[in-house]
């Protein structure tokens, strides 16, 4: 286990609908990114989070928002709902020590209807 | 745009059998190249990964081959074994000293691993 945990596991929506995920990093991590993985395609960089501050954006519109709190949990905020929009959405937490490495929780399977 | 183009999209091995993934990025900034290893279920997790300084990296069973010149990088898995079966994602990012010290990888599309026994 990754320490990583993410909620709700899975999740449907319809159209227009507005939704949180929520994830909790690994204990000592500062860092958080989020991503979104669609059916059979690699993980897509959405943005990151350091320190309550955002760290950098993937290509994806302003609907797309999130949060990191003090105690460096996150949440993804995702508005006005598109079929497009399921996929699965992964939280990754690392530490700012430049080793390189994410780790990743389960992720959430969101499906929009 | 693709940056990192990866195939096969699956691959089928029998048991002991050598897996080979292949991977290939556009960015020449890219200088971290990792793979990683996703179970159902389950995210992604670190498996290997290498710089651009060495040509080849072997941990255990599995050896990343990168050629810089042709941009180009693969994953080797020897004696493949059933518990192997999962995807395989390559990644690349740019090694920088951004606020946070934390690298954004871009991952290529996976390749569905399935080793029969």
């Amino acid at each position: 286990e990754t320490g990583v945990t993410q909620s709700p596991t899975h999740l449907i929506k319809t159209r227009g609908q507005q939704v949180t995920l929520r994830c909790s990093s690994q204990s000592g991590h500062n860092t958080v990114s989020w991503y979104q993985q669609a059916l059979g395609q690699g993980p897509q960089f959405i943005f990151q989070y350091y320190r309550e501050e955002e760290n950098g954006r993937g290509n994806f519109p302003p609907r797309f928002s999130g949060l990191q709190f003090p105690n460096y949990s996150s949440e993804l905020n995702v508005n006005a709902l598109e079929l497009d929009d399921s996929a699965l959405y992964l939280c990754a937490s690392s530490s700012d020590r430049g080793d390189n490495i994410q780790y990743f929780g389960a992720g959430t399977r969101l499906s929009v209807l | 745009q693709q940056q990192v183009k990866q195939s096969p999209q699956s691959l089928i091995v029998q048991k002991g059998g050598i897996s080979i993934i292949n991977c290939a990025y556009e960015n020449t900034a890219f200088d971290y190249f990792p793979w990683y290893q996703q179970f159902p279920g389950k995210g992604p997790a670190l498996l290997i990964a290498i710089r651009p300084d060495v040509s080849e990296k072997k941990e255990g069973r599995f050896t990343i081959s990168f050629n810089k010149s042709a941009k180009q990088f693969s994953l080797h898995i020897m004696d493949s074994q059933p518990g192997d079966s999962a995807t395989y994602f390559c990644a690349a990012s740019i090694e920088e000293a951004a606020s946070g010290g934390s690298y954004i990888p871009t991952f290529g599309r996976g390749t569905s691993l399935i080793v029969h026994p």
